[in-house]
């Protein structure tokens, strides 16, 4: 069945240092891949997406993530976390050209003075 | 542009009463999405519309939900009557056609006493 996981419910990371969020998909063909964050109170946010081409894609915010076929994953990440940053981030597939968009469960971001 | 216009922000109120979630599409985008968070389910994918066409509502969890789109830029999402197990975010989200990057609005969060 065609999923989308995201291993780690919870990080916490010190502000400063680098971060990367996890994310794996299980579809048998490459599907449409996006990154959203939800500050608390808040709608889902746009950080970034990657649809075809180059597998580097960057963000807002000094987001980046790349997608790596052969491990069917598309890790998010920023090289030096700010405390504005934590939030919870969701992963999401968009199958059969996206016209069927699943969502993973989402990883809560903290972040340390 | 504003983005997707949820309102109200926040409701409450008391069991057996109707609800109605509005939501304003951002200009020019023409497929509709209905989600509903819960801590427990995660972001569920309710209802979605193109052109004003209802297209999938397998989400719909019960006949007590329903959802229109009287415009091509508006829709109501209804609750009659509500239950406390429908306490949750609702979001709508719009798009260039159904394949189209999804935005998300700020919700509304729904408690049902």
């Amino acid at each position: 069945a065609q999923s989308v996981t995201q291993p780690d419910i919870h990080i916490t990371v010190s502000e400063g240092a680098s971060l990367e969020l996890r994310c794996n998909y299980s579809y048998g063909a490459t599907p449409y891949l996006f990154w959203y964050v939800q500050s608390p109170g808040q709608g889902l946010q746009l950080l970034l997406k990657y649809f075809s081409g180059d597998t580097l894609v960057q963000g807002i915010k000094g987001f980046e993530a790349e997608f790596k076929r052969s491990q069917s994953s598309f890790n998010l990440r920023k090289p030096s976390v700010h405390w504005s940053d934590a939030a919870e981030y969701f992963c999401a597939v968009g199958l059969d050209n996206n016209n069927d968009m699943r969502f993973g469960a989402g990883t809560r971001l903290t972040v340390k003075p | 542009d504003a983005g997707v216009i949820q309102s109200p922000r926040h409701e409450v109120t008391e069991m057996g009463q109707e609800v109605t979630l509005r939501c304003k599409l951002i200009s020019g985008h023409n497929s509709l999405f209905w989600y509903r968070q819960t801590m427990m389910r995660g972001l569920e994918l309710l209802i979605y519309f193109n052109n004003n066409v209802p297209i999938d509502d397998s989400g719909m969890p019960e006949d007590r939900f329903s959802a229109k789109m009287p415009n091509a830029s508006f829709s109501t999402l209804k609750i009659q009557p509500s239950e406390p197990r429908d306490s949750a975010v609702y979001f709508c989200a719009s798009s260039l056609g159904i394949g189209g990057v999804r935005y998300f609005g700020p919700g509304t969060r729904l408690t049902v006493l």
